[in-house]
């Protein structure tokens, strides 16, 4: 079975600063990680996936992530924030021994404020 | 746009009833995938089908059930609904049983 944390509830950040947003798995087997981010009354939409090669996963938007084998993270940033960047943001973790169900995390809420 | 279509966008309906919740995947996906979002459960996987059979099941009550259609459309039955089942419903998509998944917009539910 595998599990997401993601830490923060909540990151508050002035609009054109930096922004980490934190995600820890657990799982005992290989994994596929993913972002997602949900605009208010809408679904959710891919940012970014990790599957195999470089751990420095770029996505869309500006964001990046970062896979941490050895520290079971992929955490999500973004080195300048736009008050658009504004949503709820979901780590996610899949095997890869295939099912492919996702497990998300509780979400971070980013509130990019002027 | 995802290229996922869910109907109906809002479905308010009373304790004990039954409703139906449709999902179309994008074109050419052959895999369907059931969540529910909840304030205080969070995005829970529900059921997963693939061209037509169930591949992967989750937190799924017993009282709901699913299907995927031949034209690989699906149906998420929910019955004798209560308080608790008020939610937001999503419906995913991928390729295969094993590519990355587009969510529909979603269909709300408010059980009263």
């Amino acid at each position: 079975a595998q599990s997401v944390t993601q830490l923060d509830s909540q990151v508050p950040v002035f609009e054109e600063a930096p922004v980490e947003l934190r995600c820890n798995y657990s799982s005992s087997v290989s994994v596929y990680l993913f972002w997602y981010v949900q605009y208010p009354n809408q679904g959710l939409q891919l940012l970014l996936k990790y599957l195999s090669g470089s751990t420095l996963v770029k996505g869309i938007n500006g964001f990046e992530a970062e896979f941490n084998k050895s520290q079971t993270s992929f955490h999500l940033r973004k080195p300048s924030v736009h008050i658009s960047d504004t949503a709820e943001y979901f780590c996610a973790v899949t095997s890869t021994g295939g099912g492919n169900k996702l497990t998300f995390g509780t979400g971070t809420q980013l509130k990019v404020e002027l | 746009d995802s290229g996922v279509t869910q109907t109906p966008k809002h479905l308010i309906t009373a304790t004990g009833q039954r409703v139906t919740l449709r999902c179309s995947p994008r074109s050419g996906d052959l895999s369907v995938y059931w969540y529910q979002q909840s304030l205080d459960q969070g995005l829970q996987f529900l059921i997963q089908y693939y061209n037509g059979e169930e591949r992967a099941k989750g937190n799924i009550l017993e009282r709901f059930s699913a299907q995927q259609f031949p034209d690989l459309h699906s149906e998420l039955n929910l019955s004798s609904l209560e308080l608790g089942d008020s939610a937001l419903y999503f419906c995913a998509s991928s390729a295969t049983h094993y590519n990355e998944q587009f969510f529909g917009p979603g269909t709300r539910l408010t059980v009263l």
